[in-house]
């Protein structure tokens, strides 16, 4: 299976803040990949996909970008509503598609 | 408005079984393929199987393959997980998710399972 691996695995930052969230796929995933936030007592919500396509709904300050094995989410000016914690999974694998292991976005 | 409700979950003990339902509604049910992903406690997100929209084609993370199976209803718009021979490293929230196709772009509130003696 691909493996994701996420950085941070935690982040504190101020209203306002530019923030990156870092994704780092164990093969080459050709954009197949997705972005989730999940508030607590929440299910994940979906932000992104195909890397950079933005889900019908979601704020535009949120961005995605990346080729290859490395790819980023930005939110670029951080609301008090963004507090959470943010899942990047892959899908090329599919069905074997598979998850980072999460960064914890807190306020500073 | 796409609709997810999960149930079914609850407390077993180890090597018992349990079977979750997904009730779906909002969208045309058997045209997407479905998920069970899941989340133990203050943990990450596992993906744990998925079905394709006419059900004849399935997946099965490793570490349930041979203990968990995903079915699915299109005449009642409803997906299930039959869970035997539970262990406790199964203890988790299981969300079912609705598929487009490869990610998941609607998710159920969770059912919490609980394997313990």
């Amino acid at each position: 299976d691909i493996q994701m691996t996420q950085s941070p695995s935690s982040l504190s930052a101020s209203v306002g803040d530019r923030v990156t969230i870092t994704c780092r796929a164990s093969q080459g995933i050709n954009y197949s990949l997705a972005w989730y936030q999940q508030k607590p007592g929440e299910p994940p919500k979906l932000l992104l996909y195909a890397a950079s396509i933005l889900e019908s709904g979601v704020p535009s300050r949120f961005s995605g970008s990346g080729s290859g094995t490395d790819y980023t989410l930005t939110i670029s000016s951080l609301q008090p509503e963004d507090f959470a914690t943010y899942y990047c999974q892959q899908y090329y694998g599919t069905p074997a598609a598979t998850f980072g292991q999460g960064t914890k976005l807190e306020i500073k | 408005e796409v609709q997810l409700l999960d149930s079914g979950g609850g407390l077993v003990q180890p090597g018992g079984s349990l079977r979750l339902s997904c009730a779906a509604s909002g969208f045309p049910f058997g045209n997407y393929a479905m998920s069970w992903v899941r989340q133990p406690p203050g943990k990450g997100l596992e993906l744990v199987s998925t079905i394709s929209g006419s059900g004849d084609s399935t997946y099965y993370a490793d570490s349930v393959k041979g203990r968990f199976t995903i079915s699915r209803d299109n005449s009642k718009s409803a997906l299930f997980l039959q869970m035997n021979n539970l262990r406790a490293e199964d203890t988790a929230l299981y969300y079912c998710a609705k598929d487009r196709p490869a990610f998941s772009d609607s998710w159920g509130q969770g059912t919490l399972v609980t394997v313990s003696s």
